[in-house]
């Protein structure tokens, strides 16, 4: 079973805090993705990455960066988070250059900036 | 720019019956795909069904079926025999290129016992 897994499940942290997320797949898929989901507005893309060091913003990327050093980690930094940034974040991969390829997702981290 | 539009926030049905969700897209590809994926309470997003666009024959998956009509930009899901583990959260999504989708809203469907 192809496998992502998202470092945590709930995380609260301050105003203006760096806040790293970080995802990692086991199934060797070379497409990561980072999403946001809020209610009301569905899965918005934030950023994604087709190779190691590669990275493309998503529609929604300010405000985040990421970071993929090794094939099977993707990051997601917020340099000072804030509180419109509280949401559902949820990472997924799939395998390269097809759309029609499914992503498979983690199971979300629900940060909570205070 | 492509968009996918899920009209109907919240449903619900009784178990065993059948249920159909919506969903309508624009675009001006003619290469493409749609995804029906579904989130369980506290459980990961998965695909429940796929269909591409140069495809005329809808797809199924067990109790899954869509509905494509791509003159209207149409993709809607049955579920038949609605059982209480379809309760979930649903989306419709647009796919086309090397690897962007573009996802609806949501439908949270809650299946009643």
């Amino acid at each position: 079973d192809v496998k992502v897994t998202q470092s945590s499940r709930y995380l609260v942290k301050r105003t203006g805090e760096k806040v790293f997320l970080e995802c990692v797949q086991d199934m060797d898929h070379e497409n990561m993705f980072w999403y946001r989901q809020d209610p009301g507005l569905g899965l918005r893309l934030i950023y994604f990455s087709y190779d190691v060091k590669m990275k493309e913003k998503g529609d929604i990327p300010e405000g985040y960066s990421v970071s993929r050093e090794k094939k099977e980690r993707f990051s997601l930094i917020l340099e000072s988070a804030s509180t419109n940034q509280t949401s559902m974040y949820l990472c997924a991969s799939s395998l390269a250059d097809r759309v029609s390829y499914e992503q498979y997702f983690g199971p979300g981290t629900r940060l909570t900036v205070t | 720019a492509q968009t996918v539009t899920q009209s109907q926030p919240e449903m619900s049905v009784q178990e065993a019956e059948t249920v159909t969700l919506s969903c309508t897209y624009d675009t001006s590809e003619s290469n493409y795909y749609l995804f029906w994926y579904k989130q369980p309470p506290s459980r990961q997003m998965i695909l429940v069904i796929r269909q591409e666009a140069y495809k005329q024959q809808n797809a199924t998956e067990n109790r899954f079926s869509v509905n494509f009509q791509k003159a209207a930009k149409s993709f809607s899901l049955k579920i038949s025999d609605s059982q209480l583990g379809d309760t979930a959260m649903y989306f419709c999504a647009f796919g086309s290129g090397t690897y962007k989708y573009i996802f609806g809203t949501g439908t949270r469907l809650k299946v009643l016992a």
